[in-house]
């Protein structure tokens, strides 16, 4: 069965300091892979997202992630963190389905905690 | 461009008391609906997803049930809740295309008491 593994449910760092979320999957296909945060009470937001192609991909708020098939791993990357990123950070596999994807399987979330 | 609502942003509900819940969806056609619960702490879980009026694919047996009466608008149901069926309820869409996003609207809080 299709899984996603975020090892670290709590990350706290510095502002200004660099920040790596890990996520791993477990996906017999090459999946499409989502990341998405969420500011308390509210919705998700999608950051970035990986179909094929280059395995660097940008996202917005300056986030980026690598795609790393031999890994099954798809971490999450931002070089300078600033307060307002402090939220929960979801990772998350869609399964294919007739050529494009249907459900989104989530990881457990880790939750950014950013000190001054 | 487009745009996704859910109703009520916070419910407070008795156990044995009936739910409905509504997701609407403005400015695309024949969208994929989802409904997702994010119990406290943890992640989300699907719980029911449709690709059309009147088609739905129930991912988690349990107390609840979801309809789709139009096209943009899906609902979740339920006869009588239960304390677990605390959490936020989020509602979702995405476009027919192999590579369009889920988007996600602002979830409902509901409290079982």
């Amino acid at each position: 069965a299709q899984s996603v593994t975020q090892p670290d449910i709590h990350i706290t760092v510095s502002e200004g300091a660099s920040l790596e979320l890990r996520c791993n999957y477990s996906y017999g296909a090459t999946p499409y892979l989502f990341w998405y945060v969420q500011s308390p009470g509210q919705g998700l937001q999608l950051l970035l997202k990986y179909f094929s192609g280059d395995t660097l991909v940008q996202g917005i708020k300056g986030f980026e992630a690598e795609f790393k098939r031999s890994q099954s791993s798809f971490n999450l990357r931002k070089p300078s963190v600033h307060w307002s990123d402090a939220a929960e950070y979801f990772c998350a596999v869609g399964t294919r389905f007739s050529g494009g994807y249907n459900k989104l399987i989530f990881g457990a979330g880790t939750r950014l905690a950013v000190h001054p | 461009s487009q745009t996704i609502h859910q109703w009520p942003a916070t419910l407070v509900q008795p156990v044995g008391s009936p739910l409905s819940l509504e997701c609407t969806v403005e400015g695309t056609s024949n969208p994929n609906l989802y409904w997702y619960r994010q119990a406290a702490g943890r992640g989300l879980q699907l719980l029911f997803y449709s690709v059309g009026i009147g088609q739905i694919s129930s991912e988690v047996p349990q107390n609840l049930s979801a309809s789709r009466p139009q096209d943009r608008q899906f609902i979740l149901s339920s006869k009588k809740l239960l304390l677990s069926d605390s959490g936020f309820y989020l509602c979702a869409w995405r476009g027919g295309g192999a590579g369009d996003t889920q988007y996600f609207g602002p979830g409902t809080r509901l409290t079982v008491l």
